[in-house]
């Protein structure tokens, strides 16, 4: 079975600046797919950015990036620019590959923004 | 293109009462997933559905709840018997399920607090 661990429960950090957010999974599978999803309290649940695990190259969405290394079983998210919009609960999750697999999420990171 | 419908966005139910939750996929979506979001928790896989059948229906609960996806009208997740445990926020999410597409795009959720 996959988990997913998220070892930060808070984070906090300045408008305009950069910060980091930590995952590592655990799985036995070579291909997968690994999320981060933002849920603001409007508990809306919103896709951030998504990777492929054959991808080496890591996925970058405007302001976010991740740093996916596969051999170290690790995902991070990278904010730039913070803005007070980001500020939200963030999920990583996993997903095996091949269509109707579940998602498997981590216990989230809550992001607070401070201006 | 609209987004995953849920409704009700909040439902009230007393202890013993039954609870039904809708869910209507994106347009050109087959497939239909539920997650449970107990407080302060990340996400929980409860079924999968493909219109018709079920899946994958292994984080349900074995008993009170069901889920069904019919040939027309959205799917449904069903509690009975409603207990103060079952309070939580329900997640829909739908993928595309052909051509590799298999992020899974998520509806506003139901609130369910039982009395």
């Amino acid at each position: 079975a996959q988990t997913v661990t998220q070892s930060q429960p808070e984070m906090s950090v300045q408008e305009a600046e950069t910060v980091t957010l930590s995952c590592t999974y655990d799985t036995s599978e070579n291909n997968y797919y690994l999320f981060w999803y933002k849920q603001p309290p409007s508990r809306q649940m919103i896709l951030v950015i998504r990777q492929e695990a054959y991808k080496q190259q890591n996925a970058t969405e405007n302001r976010f990036s991740v740093n996916f290394q596969k051999a170290a079983k690790s995902f991070s998210l990278k904010i730039s620019d913070s803005q007070l919009g980001d500020t939200a609960m963030y999920f990583c999750a996993f997903m095996k590959q091949g269509y109707g697999n579940k998602l498997v999420f981590g216990a989230g990171t809550i992001l607070r923004v401070k201006s | 293109n609209a987004g995953v419908m849920q409704n009700p966005r909040h439902l009230v139910r007393r202890r013993g009462q039954e609870a039904r939750l809708r869910c209507s996929p994106m347009k050109g979506h087959s497939h239909v997933y539920w997650y449970r979001q107990l407080p302060e928790e990340g996400l929980k896989f409860m079924v999968y559905l493909q219109k018709e059948n079920i899946i994958d229906e292994s984080g349900m609960p074995k008993e009170r709840f069901s889920a069904e996806f019919p040939k027309e009208g959205p799917s449904i997740l069903r509690i009975q018997q409603v207990v103060r445990g079952d309070s939580a926020a329900y997640f829909c999410a739908s993928s595309p399920g052909t051509g590799g597409k298999d992020t899974q795009y998520f509806g506003p959720g139901t609130r369910l607090t039982v009395l």
